[in-house]
């Protein structure tokens, strides 16, 4: 059975930083395109940075430059390293498995979440 | 990047069909995927790809795709398909990955 967990979020002040995990089971992360997702609340889905199976990664233009997404295959664990965290960071943050990537990318299969809040 | 717009919010009556749509420019060089979201849980896919319903999603939701546009329908609307509605892609230049705004979904 495919399983995300997510871990690490929490309440941090506006300039520091934070690490999100994504522990997978039932699958091996290194084999997918992996990516992370975020809700502020009461809005929308925006994605936020997306780890090719090759090792690319590719951001958001609001994360860019301050958050970094990498895996670490002995742990089959998909990190996301978050800098300078700012207010407009605060949101509920969703790993997920991306699947038919050719086509136009589906996620598949989602963590449960991992609440993020900045704020002094 | 792109962008995907969705209606914000649509109403169906109980056993009606609904149609929910998603339009942006990166639709015409790839397909969408449609989550539905609700209140307090995780985004569940539910349509993806030409033709694609993941296991376990009845058979009432499909999907559809011309030209800049995607589609979500959802045949004989059930009381537990309320919620939010996203659907999401690659952008235009490939790399990148877009989200529509959502379309909340009542059913009357």
């Amino acid at each position: 059975e495919v399983q995300l967990v997510e871990t690490g979020g929490g309440l941090i002040q506006p300039g520091g930083s934070l690490r999100l995990s994504c522990a997978a089971s039932g699958f091996i992360v290194s084999s997918y395109y992996m990516t992370w997702v975020r809700q502020a609340p009461g809005k929308g889905l925006e994605w936020v940075s997306l780890l090719y199976i090759g090792g690319n990664t590719y951001y958001a233009d609001s994360v860019k430059g301050r958050f970094t997404i990498s895996r670490d295959n002995s742990k089959n664990t998909l990190y996301l390293q978050m800098n300078n965290l700012r207010a407009e960071d605060t949101a509920v943050y969703y790993c997920a498995r991306v699947y038919n990537w050719n086509d136009g990318g589906a996620f598949d299969y989602w963590g449960q979440g991992t609440p993020v809040t900045v704020s002094s | 990047s792109s962008e995907l717009t969705q209606d914000p919010g649509v109403s169906v009556a109980l056993g009606q069909t609904v149609r929910i749509t998603c339009q942006g420019d990166s639709l015409r060089g790839y397909y969408a995927s449609w989550y539905q979201q609700r209140p307090g849980q995780a985004p569940v896919l539910v349509f993806y790809g030409k033709n694609n319903r993941p296991s376990g999603i009845p058979d009432r939701f499909s999907g559809s795709s011309s030209g800049n546009t995607a589609s979500l329908t959802i045949t004989g609307a059930q009381a537990e398909d309320e919620g939010d509605y996203y659907c999401n892609s690659r952008d235009s230049s490939g790399n990148l990955v877009v989200f529509g705004g959502g379309t909340k979904l009542t059913v009357l």
